[in-house]
């Protein structure tokens, strides 16, 4: 079954601090995996876009890493602001029609001043 | 940002009425998808169009159709509303060789 698990659920971090979003997946085949950003009462927005031949993707202070044997990546968040709190969501797409997407259910992020 | 405009964005219905959400994109992307998106649930696909009048089933479909007539406006509509259809409806479209998926900004709907 293809599946998406992000962990943790939520996490509570200060201001400045760092934090690394986990997201494990079972889909195949595989297309590519995006991060997204979901601000409170908004639709998510693209982070990072990885495809199977790629390890790392920055986008400014969030990096996605990408390990495609084991299935799985991760976000980093370095120096975190109070804007950095969100849910993030791993999206994967894949199977056998590559405009199939499957979703995590997000990790809900505090950043606390 | 990509074109995807949602209407209505705040619905309050009472239970039995027909509810019509609308997306309108304007990026000319051939994939369009709503979406729900419910407390300790990711988003779930309900229906999706591959093209005029193109369309398939998701994972939670029943009790929703919809349609497309035009490339750019695809209509979700639940044509007797359950309180179990309360939630954040989102529309979002794919196409292109990135297969880069955008979302609109949402319709609450909430059923009394």
């Amino acid at each position: 079954k293809n599946q998406v698990e992000q962990s943790p659920q939520s996490l509570i971090i200060l201001e400045g601090k760092n934090c690394t979003l986990q997201c494990n997946y079972t889909v195949s085949p595989f297309s590519n995996l995006r991060w997204y950003k979901q601000d409170t009462g908004r639709g998510p927005v693209s982070l990072t876009i990885m495809t199977f031949s790629e390890n790392t993707k920055s986008n400014g202070r969030y990096t996605a890493t990408l390990d495609a044997d084991t299935k799985q990546s991760s976000l980093h968040i370095t120096a975190s602001q109070l804007s950095d709190s969100a849910s993030y969501i791993c999206v994967v797409s894949g199977g056998y029609n590559f405009n199939k997407f499957y979703f995590g259910s997000g990790t809900k992020l505090n950043v606390k001043p | 940002d990509a074109g995807i405009t949602q209407s209505p964005r705040h619905k309050v219905t009472e239970t039995g009425t027909p509810v019509t959400l609308r997306c309108h994109q304007t990026e000319n992307h051939r994939y369009m998808y709503w979406y729900r998106q419910d407390p300790g649930h990711g988003l779930r696909l309900i229906h999706y169009s591959y093209g005029v009048k193109d369309t398939d089933k998701g994972e939670v479909s029943d009790g929703y159709s919809v349609s497309r007539s035009k490339t750019e406006d695809f209509l979700l509509t639940l044509e007797s509303a359950t309180s179990s259809q309360t939630s954040v409806y989102f529309c979002a479209i794919s196409g292109g060789g990135t297969g880069e998926l955008f979302f609109g900004e949402g319709s609450r709907l909430t059923v009394l």
